[in-house]
């Protein structure tokens, strides 16, 4: 089944570094996103990306944040200066058509923890 | 903005026991989607829910669709061990762009 692909699974920086998250979405899809979840909370949406530009983004989305895609295959998600708060899951993830209906395919995650 | 509410937080039950969470949208919603969410590990999509009224089977899995297109719930029949995770509720507007996630429900079941 095809796979929605995170690196690095595990990201430690220090506060005020830029980051840089690295997503290969399934590649016959069209929408793209960011998601984040903060332990032991919901997901939350971060940012949509359609037709090479951003389709929708959410409160939590400020100029700290940007997405690409660079190259027709890898999806980023660039944090420009790292806050504590910003220590979560952050998750990748297309949206596709399943046997059961249409959904997102998750990634595995990247765990950013900011010192 | 539209708001999922889902319930309950937390449920255990014993092995054998039947569990249901339950989702409800302030908005009419196009359609509802359900994952589930190992611990530690990645939502899983598991089924789109699109018709008013609409309920479908996937083994002990039982969805369910509002007439209202309003709520949503997920019914597991003599759960077991394997059951254990968080069950998420996203709902959509209409639109592909943003998808709001319910605060799901922690599924724990002893053996």
């Amino acid at each position: 089944e095809p796979e929605v692909t995170q690196t690095p699974s595990h990201q430690v920086t220090q506060m005020g570094q830029e980051v840089i998250l690295r997503c290969v979405p399934i590649s016959n899809h069209l929408y793209f996103y960011w998601y984040r979840q903060i332990l032991g909370q919901k997901v939350e949406f971060l940012v949509s990306f359609y037709n090479n530009e951003i389709s929708e983004k959410s409160e939590i989305f400020d100029d700290q944040f940007s997405v690409e895609r660079p190259d027709g295959s890898n999806f980023t998600l660039k944090i420009r200066s790292t806050k504590l708060e910003d220590s979560a899951m952050y998750f990748c993830a297309s949206w596709g058509l399943f046997a059961l209906g249409y959904g997102y395919t998750f990634g595995s995650g990247t765990r950013l923890t900011v010192v | 903005g539209q708001q999922v509410m889902q319930i309950p937080q937390y449920q255990h039950v014993q092995e054998g026991e039947d569990f249901t969470t339950y989702c409800n949208s302030s908005t009419t919603l196009s359609n509802i989607q359900w994952y589930k969410q190992r611990p530690g590990g990645h939502p899983v999509f598991l089924i789109q829910l699109v018709k008013s009224g609409e309920v479908k089977k996937q083994k002990r899995l039982t969805f369910q669709f509002g007439e209202a297109k309003k709520n949503s719930s997920l019914h597991i029949t003599a759960t077991q061990t394997t059951d254990v995770g968080t069950y998420f509720c996203v709902g959509s507007g209409g639109s592909n762009y943003k998808l709001t996630f319910g605060k799901g429900t922690l599924l724990t079941v002893n053996p």
